[in-house]
């Protein structure tokens, strides 16, 4: 099974600033790693799929790049709404498919 | 626009079976993966398993042989039993679909989800 490393595990960020988040796999994923923002009591939303393809509508002010085992995702001029928990997911290797244990980003 | 929608009981005793459904509207069933992922209260998302619509599945191996999962492509609908439950099985169950026909890939499509609770 591929282990899935985020950090940090809380970020804390002024409004409008940038957050860079961190995600590492146990071995290599190639650019199959997605990633989700999921906020309370919601489903987790695609952002970023194949390490640097945004999803359908998400803005540019979200980017992913990496590959292989290690991955970043970028969060430029944080606003209110982004404010949540982001997650890696790699889908290279099965089963299973494996989720990083997340990152919460917080109101500094 | 596709949508997907959980169902099933929110209440299972200990060591009986958990059993869900997961309902696909406003577009295909067909060529797809469809995958159940749970999520414990304050914790992380653990893939479960997926099938495809020839029946085909993957199972999470943590669950050791606990999970089946089936299709009705006539109903749009596919569902989960998780045999032989234990609180730790207690969490917030999503139905899912992989982004591409036909193709490993991440998940785009996410139903609200729906609490199971394993208590007597």
């Amino acid at each position: 099974e591929i282990v899935m490393t985020q950090s940090p595990a809380t970020l804390s960020v002024s409004p409008g600033e940038r957050a860079t988040l961190s995600c590492r796999a146990s071995q290599s994923v190639s650019n199959n790693l997605a990633w989700y923002q999921q906020k309370p009591g919601q489903a987790p939303k695609l952002l970023i799929y194949g390490a640097s393809t945004r999803a359908t509508g998400i803005p540019a002010k979200f980017s992913g790049s990496g590959s292989g085992t290690e991955f970043t995702l970028t969060i430029s001029s944080l606003q209110s709404e982004d404010f949540a928990v982001y997650y890696c997911q790699q889908y290279n290797d099965w089963p299973p498919w494996t989720f990083g244990q997340g990152t919460k980003v917080e109101i500094k | 626009q596709v949508q997907v929608q959980e169902s099933g009981p929110g209440l299972v005793k200990p060591s009986e079976t958990l059993s869900l459904t997961c309902t696909v509207s406003g577009g295909s069933i067909s060529d797809y993966y469809w995958s159940w992922i749970r999520q414990p209260a304050g914790r992380g998302l653990e893939w479960i398993g997926r099938m495809f619509t020839s029946g085909r599945t993957n199972y999470n191996p943590s669950l050791k042989g606990r999970v089946t999962m089936s299709i009705d492509t006539s109903k749009k609908q596919f569902s989960l039993k998780l045999r032989s439950v234990t609180a730790a099985d207690t969490a917030v169950y999503f139905c899912a679909r992989e982004l591409s026909p036909m193709t490993d890939d991440a998940f785009d499509i996410w139903g609200l989800g729906t609490m199971v609770t394993v208590s007597s």
